[in-house]
């Protein structure tokens, strides 16, 4: 079945220090592939997607490129804010099928960011 | 505030005894979802529905659980007997039509309901 790796954290930086989280994924087809992250005390929010191979998305300086050829999809960002501590996720959902947009997760990134 | 809603926020139960959580969805959305997150976990999908069909359901979900969504609109999702394994955080989604590829909408969450079995 589908499967998402993330690495593990937590992830501690220093303010304005260059962040990658890496994602690897398990899938048949071309699935859709999210980051979304949960803030303390706050759900689940959408950070951002790419729904086909060699799409980036971007949102609020983090950006990620859909990479088939390594089942990919990294979430980087170049300078992190005390701001951006929370907990990260990995997600995709399926092309096809009858789960709609049915989300498999990874097991999510904790981001410490300091001054 | 239009955003998915979840009540309630917290309940502790004894082991043994029924419980029963609401969602209500964004009201455009027709996809209705209920996933399960236990600590230092991503979530794990349960069940689906596109308004009042229950289209797909997890093996996570054993016969103790069931849902519902009556009218397509809010949810409810009810654990009869719970166990102490049962303790997790229970987050509902809802996402509109996917416009054009299968897959590609996005899903809002709620914020969840922690449920503790004592």
């Amino acid at each position: 079945g589908d499967s998402v790796t993330q690495m593990e954290g937590p992830v501690t930086l220093s303010e304005e220090a260059f962040l990658t989280i890496n994602c690897t994924y398990t899938a048949t087809g071309y699935p859709s592939l999210f980051w979304y992250v949960q803030y303390p005390g706050e759900g689940l929010q959408l950070l951002l997607k790419a729904t086909k191979a060699d799409d980036k998305g971007s949102n609020k300086g983090f950006e990620a490129t859909y990479r088939k050829e390594t089942t990919s999809f990294h979430l980087e960002k170049g300078s992190v804010q005390v701001s951006d501590s929370a907990v990260y996720f990995c997600a995709l959902s399926p092309s096809s099928g009858g789960g709609g947009n049915k989300l498999t997760f990874g097991t999510g990134t904790q981001l410490k960011v300091e001054l | 505030d239009t955003g998915v809603s979840q009540n309630p926020r917290h309940k502790i139960t004894k082991r043994g005894q029924n419980v029963t959580f609401r969602c209500d969805p964004i009201s455009e959305h027709n996809r209705l979802y209920w996933y399960r997150q236990t600590l230092g976990q991503g979530p794990e999908f349960l069940t689906y529905f596109q308004n009042e069909a229950q289209l797909e359901k997890s093996r996570l979900l054993s016969d103790r659980f069931s849902a519902e969504r009556p009218k397509g609109s809010f949810s409810t999702l009810e654990i009869q007997r719970t166990e102490q394994g049962d303790s997790a955080m229970y987050l509902c989604a809802s996402s509109p039509r996917d416009r054009g590829r299968v897959g590609n909408t996005e899903a809002f969450f709620g914020q969840g309901t922690r449920l503790t079995v004592v």
